[in-house]
């Protein structure tokens, strides 16, 4: 399997813009993660997915912010308007399932790198 | 309100020797521990956990001990190697919910 893939690398843009960020998760993987990376406060995780559905949206920060997951193998993070306090490493992440410990390992993406001026 | 700690942002350590990474925590609900490891221009990958029924996991090179009493968990490598330098996260996580990472430790490794 290919892993989990985001797409842009990196996105760089102007205050006030609409960014999508995308992400496809490993196959057979049913949870899938956003999480923004920042020097002050590390990997912080945005919202996460379950069979397709929000479970847990309490990390996203703003109105602005929005994620969709039409499908098992494809996921948008949204953030419209975009702000210069958005700068950001935003990664996804995919896990099959919970296990005997409610957990299972947490697969990532290589990142979106966002800059936004 | 960061409940997961990482007070030194950066580690230094000579190729060979033991390289000591800290993480200390607030939530004494805490049940489950991990470290990641990512290098530049990655995303984290899964490295060690623990279980805070124990107080100690060995891997390989790596190994991971919990102090429940102090809320500290710490990560040794032995011996260190230049492929180990990178950034290394520590996480928590209670019962099924949400895993909580602390914001990094860079380990560079010196030949």
């Amino acid at each position: 399997d290919a892993g989990v893939i985001q797409s842009p690398r990196h996105e760089v843009t102007e205050m006030g813009q609409e960014v999508t960020l995308r992400c496809k998760p490993i196959s057979g993987h049913d949870y899938l993660f956003w999480y923004r990376q920042t020097m002050m406060r590390g990997l912080e995780l945005l919202i996460y997915f379950n069979n397709n559905v929000p479970i847990d949206d309490s990390g996203m920060p703003e109105d602005r912010f929005s994620a969709k997951m039409p499908n098992a193998s494809f996921s948008t993070l949204k953030i419209q308007p975009s702000e210069p306090r958005d700068s950001a490493v935003y990664f996804c992440a995919s896990s099959q399932g919970r296990g005997p410990s409610g957990y299972e390992k947490l697969f990532f993406g290589s990142g979106t790198q966002l800059s936004v001026l | 309100d960061q409940q997961v700690k990482q007070n030194s942002p950066s580690l230094s350590v000579q190729e060979g020797r033991i390289s000591i990474l800290n993480c200390d925590y607030t939530n004494s609900m805490f049940d489950y521990f991990l470290w990641y490891k990512k290098y530049p221009a990655e995303g984290p990958t899964f490295l060690i956990s623990i279980s805070s029924i124990k107080d100690k996991n060995e891997d390989g090179r790596f190994t991971v001990f919990l102090n429940k009493s102090a809320k500290h968990l710490s990560l040794h490598i032995v011996p260190s190697q230049p492929g180990d330098s990178a950034v290394y996260f520590c996480a928590a996580k209670s019962g099924n919910e949400k895993l909580t990472f602390g914001t990094g430790t860079r380990l560079t490794i010196i030949p």
